[in-house]
């Protein structure tokens, strides 16, 4: 069966600290791939998806970023974080047909400080 | 343009009471998908239900059951005699039949079932 791991579950960092939170999926081969942030109380923010290693597509403007080093790993990141980073930040992978549910980790608590 | 629109934000409910959570979409496609999730206070999102565009049949899970209508572009969610453990937002959601197309989420409605 497929599994998607995401991590840290929280974490608090610095305005201006550097940032990596990762995904890995497990059981399914060339998923799509996707980040979204919730703010709280908030609605999903899709931040960026991915359908292949090394293709990323970005939805807003922002500070952060996206890689896809594995087919089956995505890693968000930021240089510099800023107080407008801190949310809740969600992984989810389908098997990219359209007509799949996506499928979410657990979340990432992220508070800036 | 494609959308999803949850007018709802927040709901409040006593427990037993039934309640409608609406959501309006907007496409040009004629093959789409419509998705409901839930997310508990826990904050994971759990998938509840697809529905295809060429499947207008309502559906009932348990005290669960959905109203989807093409004519006023609306994919309504019911629960039946709500309990506590209902309490979560939820999110409707649109996905067009196009290879690696993402998936657009409403903005959520807050139920909140008060014993």
């Amino acid at each position: 069966s497929q599994t998607i791991h995401q991590w840290p579950a929280t974490l608090v960092q610095p305005v201006g600290s550097p940032l990596s939170l990762e995904c890995t999926v497990e059981g399914t081969s060339n998923p799509n791939l996707y980040w979204y942030r919730q703010a709280a109380g908030r609605g999903l923010q899709l931040l960026f998806y991915s359908v292949g290693i090394g293709q990323i597509s970005s939805e807003v403007p922002q500070n952060l970023s996206a890689s896809r080093p594995q087919d089956r790993q995505f890693i968000l990141s930021s240089k510099k974080l800023l107080l407008s980073d801190s949310g809740f930040y969600l992984c989810a992978w389908d098997p990219g047909q359209g007509n799949q549910p996506q499928h979410f980790g657990d979340g990432t608590r992220l508070s800036i400080l | 343009a494609q959308k999803v629109t949850q007018a709802q934000t927040e709901i409040s409910v006593v427990e037993k009471e039934d309640v409608t959570l609406d959501c309006v979409y907007e496409t040009r496609d004629t093959t789409y998908y419509l998705f409901w999730y839930k997310q508990p206070p826990s904050g994971e999102l759990v998938f509840l239900i697809r529905r295809n565009s060429f499947d207008e049949q309502n559906e009932i899970s348990g005290r669960y059951s959905w109203n989807f209508q093409k004519s006023t572009s609306s994919f309504n969610f019911t629960i039946t005699a709500s309990q506590v453990v209902d309490s979560a937002v939820y999110f409707c959601a649109l996905s067009l039949n196009t290879g690696g197309f993402k998936t657009i989420f409403g903005a959520g409605t807050r139920l909140f079932v008060k014993a």
